[in-house]
């Protein structure tokens, strides 16, 4: 049973504007959300991650938002660049149960220049 | 610039073949995982260990699959029989113990593509 779901297989934006990528999940004792990002033929990296005592983290161009009445998360990619295109991958974990992490099936990001 | 490795990076074999896969974590992560991503499930977690010792292999089919950690700097997966079901990507990720507020992110290496004909 999958506990994180990203319900969007594929999103495409225009460079420049703003890419929001969504993430769900259903175990209400996750405390930390991660999201990885994936380029073909390498493995996932690291891009951000958000705590649950918080509701927004920002890094750059990157700011990630929880919601944890309503179990969602989400990635805004601002300006969305070329280099963006990826796979990305949410995640969410129990922290005090070791760094077990719960991954989505992702979301194929094309930025169309 | 430490990395997590893999090898090998592709890997093609017929079903019924034994399957090895190696990983070399990052020196002083004594965390180990192995996932495999399929298109329908995204990223698997198979098999998880701490200190060498293995906390959770639940998400492996136990009567083919079999995950070791002969020393902190080695871990492997073996398939044994292969089948066609098992071609996919598989990934090897290190992390450091929990304990650290500022980092908790897992490292993933390259991964190792296996098909199985």
């Amino acid at each position: 049973d999958q506990q994180v779901k990203q319900n969007s297989p594929s999103l495409s934006v225009q460079e420049g504007r703003i890419s929001i990528l969504n993430c769900d999940y259903t175990n209400s004792m996750f405390d930390y959300f991660l999201w990885y990002k994936k380029y073909p033929a390498e493995g996932p990296t690291f891009l951000i991650s958000i705590s649950s005592i918080k509701d927004k983290n920002e890094d750059g161009r990157f700011t990630v938002f929880l919601n944890k009445s309503a179990k969602h998360l989400s990635l805004h990619i601002v300006p969305s660049q070329p280099g963006d295109s990826a796979v990305y991958f949410c995640a969410a974990s129990v922290r005090n149960t070791g760094n077990q992490f719960y991954f989505g099936t992702g979301t194929s990001l094309t930025v169309i220049p | 610039d430490a990395r997590v490795t893999q090898t090998p990076r592709h890997k093609v074999t017929e079903m019924g073949q034994e399957v090895t896969m190696r990983c070399q974590p990052i020196l002083g992560h004594n965390t180990v995982f192995w996932y495999r991503q399929t298109m329908m499930q995204g990223l698997e977690l198979l098999a998880y260990f701490r200190n060498r010792a293995p906390l959770d292999d639940s998400g492996m089919p136990k009567d083919r699959f079999s995950a070791e950690m002969p020393d902190a700097t080695l871990a492997t997966l073996k398939i044994q029989p292969s089948e066609p079901r098992d071609s996919a990507v598989y990934f090897c990720a290190s992390g450091p113990t929990t304990g650290s507020v500022a980092s908790y992110e897992q490292y993933f290496g390259p991964g190792t593509r296996l098909t199985v004909t």
